[in-house]
């Protein structure tokens, strides 16, 4: 069935240090793996996304990388800070849908 | 542009009482979402639309129903509340098919007593 497993649920980290977020999907068809980040009392919000036709795209301090042959994509974040603390998560979309289906959130925590 | 706008913001409703959601977007995108937010559950899809005057199910449909009668438009009702319905709940709209980025409102946080 349609799934998206997001590992771990909660993940702390030393300011400065980086911090890897991993996901799986079920459906090979999956073509576009965006991930959000949500602020405590906010709005999710779109911060990097990545096609089936590329394996790794960077933006700054975040880059996102794909492996489609184990339906597998990783979010990766470089020198953390502080603002860097919220919930983040995947999503994998379903070509025989029209909708994403989203992983059940991580909560980065960066200690200073 | 306002984006995706939600109201109402917070809403507490006793159970078996009926209510609406609106959702408005001024960014013409064709489709709309609407998803539930539990703790610990992620987001999850309730309803969607992929253009003006349809529907579909997402993963957990039932005690919704949802009308989308203009494109900027997306409605979601609770026919009669229920206390499994506390929630917080995100409309979101994007462009066309699931290879878009979605946008989201800021949340309508509902809780049924």
């Amino acid at each position: 069935g349609e799934n998206v497993e997001q590992h771990p649920s909660t993940l702390s980290v030393q300011e400065g240090d980086s911090a890897v977020i991993k996901c799986t999907y079920s459906d090979s068809a999956s073509n576009y793996f965006p991930w959000y980040k949500q602020e405590l009392g906010k709005r999710p919000q779109l911060i990097i996304d990545i096609r089936s036709n590329v394996g790794e795209k960077k933006d700054q301090r975040i880059a996102v990388t794909l492996n489609k042959t184990a339906k597998h994509f990783s979010l990766h974040i470089t020198e953390t800070q502080p603002e860097d603390s919220a919930v983040y998560f995947c999503a994998a979309s379903y070509s025989s849908a029209s909708k994403i289906i989203f992983g059940s959130g991580t909560r980065l925590s960066i200690r200073p | 542009n306002a984006g995706v706008t939600q109201t109402p913001k917070f809403r507490v409703l006793k159970t078996g009482q009926s209510m609406t959601l609106l959702c408005a977007q001024d960014m013409n995108h064709e489709y709309m979402y609407w998803y539930r937010q539990d703790p610990g559950m992620g987001l999850r899809l309730i309803h969607y639309s992929v253009g003006e005057g349809t529907t579909a199910k997402g993963e957990v449909p039932d005690g919704y129903n949802v009308s989308r009668l203009k494109k900027q438009n997306f409605l979601l009702g609770l026919e009669s509340a229920a206390p499994s319905q506390t929630s917080v709940y995100f409309c979101a709209s994007s462009w066309g098919y699931s290879n878009q980025p979605q946008h989201f409102g800021d949340g309508t946080r509902l809780s049924i007593l």
